[in-house]
């Protein structure tokens, strides 16, 4: 099956300072790749969808400001927390959908653990 | 509104069969998935179902599908040790191709 990569796994910063998180389709072209956070032990919440070449929409109650999307290519889609907080520690998941697909299969990436000190 | 639930927790023995249920509330989605998430990993699609569809079958896995009632049920037939996981439902929002998740149902399989 189709493989979505994210870089780091796990990641740890200071209070104040911006954390980059990388979701590549590995084998595959998306045209459209999603950002996920997961608080522990809750479900997935939609952050924004991310289509390439074109801005991100954000789900009402995500600051775009805070959560920057760039998605640059069709195998590459990028999440900047700035100026992390405490309260943004959170486990990122990405997925990405297979452009074209009908039936609408999302590949998840294994997920970035963000611990802000 | 889209909401979806799942019952928090379910607890079978190693050779039973789990049934994880979810109700949905959307009944335009023409697509209900579930997936399986292990400690500390990423989702991975187990099947998904077409609205049109009431049944369907996939080696160990049976979806049913109540359309009337929105409601989904996933049954492991015997369940293994490495079935134990979080199990999520989703539907699809058709427009934007994204997917409402429910709260997950945590399965433990007791040996």
């Amino acid at each position: 099956g189709a493989v979505v990569s994210q870089h780091p796994s796990r990641v740890i910063c200071k209070s104040g300072t911006s954390v980059k998180i990388e979701c590549r389709s590995l084998d595959f072209q998306a045209t459209t790749m999603f950002w996920y956070r997961q608080f522990p032990k809750k479900s997935l919440m939609l952050m924004a969808t991310s289509n390439e070449g074109s801005k991100a929409t954000y789900e009402q109650g995500v600051e775009k400001d805070k959560f920057l999307i760039n998605h640059a290519s069709l195998t590459l889609s990028t999440l900047t927390v700035t100026s992390a907080h405490p309260e943004d520690s959170s486990f990122y998941i990405c997925s990405a959908r297979v452009a074209g697909e009908t039936y609408n299969e999302q590949f998840f990436g294994p997920g970035t653990r963000l611990t802000v000190l | 509104g889209e909401d979806v639930e799942q019952s928090l927790f379910l607890s079978v023995r190693e050779g039973d069969s789990s049934v994880i249920n979810c109700t949905y509330t959307d009944s335009s989605s023409t697509y209900l998935y579930w997936y399986k998430q292990e400690p500390g990993a990423g989702l991975q699609l187990l099947t998904y179902i077409f609205s049109n569809m009431d049944m369907k079958q996939d080696q160990r896995l049976t979806v049913l599908l109540n359309k009337k009632d929105k409601h989904l049920s996933l049954r492991i037939a015997d369940t293994q040790t490495g079935d134990s996981a979080i199990y999520f439902c989703a539907e699809l929002a058709d427009s934007s191709y994204k997917l409402i998740f429910g709260s997950g149902t945590r399965l433990l399989v007791r040996p």
